[in-house]
């Protein structure tokens, strides 16, 4: 255990649905993350959070959005996801400053049909 | 743009020595980072280099030379639980948190 927690682990959903993916971490920490990992492509940073507060926004298409109600929390919301939206979603939290570890979350498998 | 190489797979028998190299191609760099992951787990982070040079950590080393934009990841005394696959990162800004990873290499370790 991490000490970032993700759920759900798994989820499908049709391209017309809303879901939403939930991180929660328990380190004390000021940052969190958002990645998408796709088979064989490195890890694309999508959000990043520092106190609550967007500090990245990888042209992440608006189909995506994040919310970060506190420095535990984060969540990204779905709507009309594309097939090739499927991927594993890893959350990941930092101290702030100079931190460089990141801890990860299992994340979340999605599958959209 | 920018990006980080890295082999995709290698292979090494329990016991032996493997490097794993990576090369960076980035507009700011703050620190290379190694990260393992197994299969249907979450990375987790292995090493951390700012300077040049090598820094051991019990079985793991990793090198770093920033003129060559270079570094690698040193696994000694293999074991077949260190089959995984292992990213290299960069994080491009000093007092920001992007952090730009490798496509990963897949190390298989063979009885």
């Amino acid at each position: 255990e991490t000490g970032v927690t993700q759920t759900p682990r798994h989820l499908v959903m049709g391209m017309t649905n809303k879901k939403s993916l939930k991180c929660e971490q328990h380190l004390g920490h000021n940052a969190m993350y958002w990645y998408k990992q796709s088979a064989k492509k490195p890890l694309e940073l999508m959000f990043v959070y520092n106190f609550k507060e967007q500090t990245e926004n990888n042209s992440v298409p608006s189909r995506f959005s994040p919310e970060c109600p506190n420095s535990s929390h984060l969540f990204l919301h779905l709507h009309t996801l594309q097939p090739e939206d499927s991927a594993l979603y890893l959350c990941a939290s930092s101290g702030g400053g100079d931190a460089y570890e990141q801890y990860f979350g299992p994340g979340t498998r999605l599958t959209v049909t | 743009g920018q990006s980080l190489e890295q082999p995709s797979e290698v292979t090494a028998v329990e016991g032996a020595i493997v490097q794993i190299n990576c090369t960076y191609q980035t507009s700011g760099f703050y620190g290379l980072s190694w990260y393992q992951q197994h299969d249907g787990g979450a990375p987790t982070f292995l090493s951390y280099n700012a300077l040049d040079g090598l820094e051991e950590t019990g079985r793991f080393s990793s090198f770093l030379s920033r003129s060559d934009s270079y570094g690698y990841l040193l696994l000694q005394e293999l074991q077949m639980k260190d089959s995984a696959s292992y990213f290299c990162a960069v994080r491009d800004e000093g007092g920001g948190f992007k952090t730009i990873f490798g496509a990963g290499t897949r190390l298989f370790v063979k009885a």
